[in-house]
């Protein structure tokens, strides 16, 4: 597998449930995020992960909770969300930033697309 | 004031012809400019950097005003297969990227 993957790409979840995203790498890149992207909104930055610590955590709800294992692999565990949390999450990964010139250019997976009833 | 601003459209442009939009920034310290585009349910993709020079891709021309804070895309001979929505994304001296909302493209037959 190349570029950056996503699963799932489709979840719908109740509110009190507890689900996870999957985000995996194979670029090489040291650097990996989390965004939320809602309808005609621009993307919201959720956490950033360089060199597998976390770097960025933008006032994201606890309910939003990151995990990070390694330079390769990103999740997103998520529990007892609100309806406004219905969105499309999107993981990108880069090199580390400010290691160059090519350090601001993001790869991005598909995205899970998470509906919350 | 937005830190990121595009025009949200869509601009609905017949085949062939050329098209041209802009982004403005509000962060005069701003280091970095890149085009991204993204189809209907997919995801971002870059279409290109930005530099101070300006720079050309084939159809597709990128401009850098920084004395008026705004980046341009002007997408000439226009493709059916341009229609997307093409986000502006600027970057700071922290390595901070701000994203537009985008602006949606059209290119009808």
């Amino acid at each position: 597998e190349t570029g950056v993957t996503q699963t799932p790409r489709h979840l719908v979840m109740g509110m009190t449930n507890k689900k996870s995203l999957k985000c995996e790498q194979h670029l090489g890149h040291n650097a990996m995020y989390w965004y939320k992207q809602s309808a005609k909104k621009p993307l919201e930055l959720m956490f950033v992960y360089n060199f597998k610590e976390q770097t960025e955590n933008n006032s994201v709800p606890s309910r939003f909770s990151p995990e990070c294992p390694n330079s390769s692999h990103l999740f997103l565990h998520l529990h007892t969300l609100q309806p406004e949390d219905s969105a499309l999450y999107l993981c990108a990964s880069s090199q580390a930033p400010g290691s160059n010139s090519g350090a601001n250019v993001l790869t991005f997976g598909a995205g899970s697309r998470l509906t919350v009833l | 004031r937005k830190e990121v601003e595009q025009d949200p459209g869509p601009f609905n442009v017949p085949e062939g012809a050329t098209v041209a939009f802009n982004c403005t920034y509000s962060n005069s310290a701003s280091q970095s400019f890149f085009w991204y585009r993204q189809d209907c349910r997919k995801e971002p993709k870059l279409l290109m950097s930005v530099y101070s020079s300006g720079n050309e891709d084939g159809r597709f021309t990128a401009q850098l005003n920084r004395a008026s804070q705004y980046i341009s895309l002007l997408i000439r001979d226009s493709k059916l297969s341009d229609s997307a929505t093409y986000l502006c994304v600027v970057g700071d001296s922290n390595y901070q990227l701000i994203w537009g909302a985008g602006t949606k493209l059209i290119i009808k037959p």
